[in-house]
């Protein structure tokens, strides 16, 4: 089955700076990759998602870059601000339409934490 | 519109006890999910349905049953309690339906259950 690994486990930055999270994924089969924000005792949120078609998406300060032939992707958050503080998740899903139909695998998580 | 509902949203319960977690959704979706999350190890899948009618075991299903009763509601049971359950559960739905590739996953906020 599909396998995410995700890093850092813990980042902290400086608000301003800018913060990036990458994901593996071992599954060449896998075309869908969201990215979840969780805050503290709530449920988790997407931000963002990429299809395997296209190689980067952006909204306003949040991106993802998508790399295929590496697998592996990548959140990239800019001009960070202490509200961005939150866990975050990456997951990775197959074809829609074969057996994994629609299953997520999520990564680990990131702790981000932005300190004014 | 209330999304994704599930409940309750605490529970405690004792080692051998049984009880069903409830989630519904309003949002017209075929797709829907259970995952537990546990400190470090993102969120894991239990057993999903793909549609009304059909259900499938994800990545942890040992100790779990599920009943997709109609299309709004995807229950999750445990049998007999083990303190290794104790975890927060996420119920999801997605809009996902074969012919229109993955579609974002929504998800309930919660149920906390603790296993004495």
């Amino acid at each position: 089955g599909e396998n995410v690994e995700q890093h850092p486990s813990t980042l902290s930055v400086q608000e301003g700076d800018s913060a990036v999270i990458k994901c593996t994924y071992s599954d060449s089969a896998s075309n869908y990759f969201p990215w979840y924000k969780q805050e503290l005792g709530k449920r988790p949120q997407l931000i963002i998602d990429i299809r395997s078609n296209v190689g980067e998406k952006k909204d306003q300060r949040i991106a993802v870059t998508l790399n295929k032939t590496a697998k592996h992707f990548s959140l990239h958050i800019t001009e960070t601000q202490p509200e961005d503080s939150a866990v975050y998740f990456c997951a990775a899903s197959g074809n829609a339409g074969g057996t994994s139909y629609g299953k997520l695998t999520f990564g680990q998580g990131t702790i981000l934490t932005v300190h004014p | 519109n209330a999304g994704v509902t599930q409940t309750p949203k605490f529970q405690v319960l004792k080692t051998g006890q049984s009880m069903t977690l409830q989630c519904a959704q309003d949002m017209n979706h075929n797709s829907m999910y259970w995952y537990r999350q546990d400190p470090g190890m993102g969120l894991r899948l239990i057993y999903y349905s793909a549609s009304e009618g059909t259900t499938d075991k994800g990545e942890v299903p040992n100790g779990y049953n599920v009943s997709r009763l109609n299309k709004r509601e995807f229950s999750l049971r445990l049998e007999s309690a083990a303190p290794s359950q104790t975890s927060v559960y996420f119920c999801a739905s997605s809009g996902l339906r074969r012919g229109i590739g993955n579609q974002p996953q929504h998800f309930g906020d919660g149920t906390r259950l603790s296993i004495l």
